[in-house]
């Protein structure tokens, strides 16, 4: 990808489980964001985290942000069948949104 | 909230082609739009970014002569894709950065599926 790379690239879990995607990425950031992206559609906004933020929560999702480490990582709680899609992460810098290789979950019922 | 509109969802042209997908921000100006490039199962790839009333700057490796772009007013970017082939064929998404309370934030497109045969 043009900014780094997501881990795992494919998840499979339960419903129920908790889903945790992890984001490495390579320049200085202003933010960090994760959308989802349903198969073949557009991109939802989930969450943005600032650079001088380590830890933000919107209702089942907790993303923490380690800029020393350049990594990021988006937690799902109590996944739900609704919540299979692609998942990625997105840095903001000098303007432009990069986005990393992402990860397909799949949350089976 | 903020609406970016683009058109065609799906257009299918024969190769050899040209073929233009519209962006629009339906409720608010946009200075600066951007328009990426995804493979199936793949990530999103910047191509370029599209300044109104200036040239677009594009991406390393993208080239500027095959993917025209014009931002004329501060609503509406279109992309072009000259001489379509098939290896062209992928989906295209635009955004396009607004100046809100909360600073630029960047609104998605709902993309644009291209089939070139």
């Amino acid at each position: 990808s043009q900014q780094g790379e997501e881990d795992p690239q494919a998840l499979s879990i339960q419903e129920g489980e908790n889903a945790t995607m992890n984001c490495s990425y390579k320049t200085s950031i202003n933010n960090l964001q994760w959308y989802r992206q349903n198969s073949g559609r557009g991109l939802v906004h989930l969450i943005l985290i600032r650079s001088n933020e380590r830890e933000k929560h919107s209702g089942r999702l907790r993303v923490t942000l380690d800029t020393s480490k350049k990594s990021s990582s988006l937690l799902i709680t109590a996944s739900r069948a609704a919540d299979t899609a692609s998942y990625f992460c997105a840095t903001l810098s000098s303007y432009k949104l990069i986005f990393g290789s992402g990860t397909r979950l799949l949350v089976r019922p | 909230g903020a609406v970016v509109s683009q058109h065609p969802s799906r257009v299918i042209c024969k190769s050899g082609t040209s073929v233009k997908i519209e962006c629009r921000s339906l409720d608010f100006q946009a200075t600066t739009m951007f328009w990426y490039r995804q493979f199936p199962k793949k990530s999103l790839m910047l191509m370029a970014t599209s300044n109104e009333g200036s040239k677009a700057t594009y991406e390393q490796g993208v080239e500027k002569d095959k993917f025209l772009i014009n931002h004329a007013s501060l609503t509406l970017s279109t992309l072009t894709v000259t001489s379509a082939h098939p290896e062209d064929s992928s989906f295209y998404i635009c955004s396009a950065s607004a100046l809100t309370k909360s600073g630029n934030t960047i609104y998605f497109g709902e993309g644009s599926w291209l089939t070139v045969v």
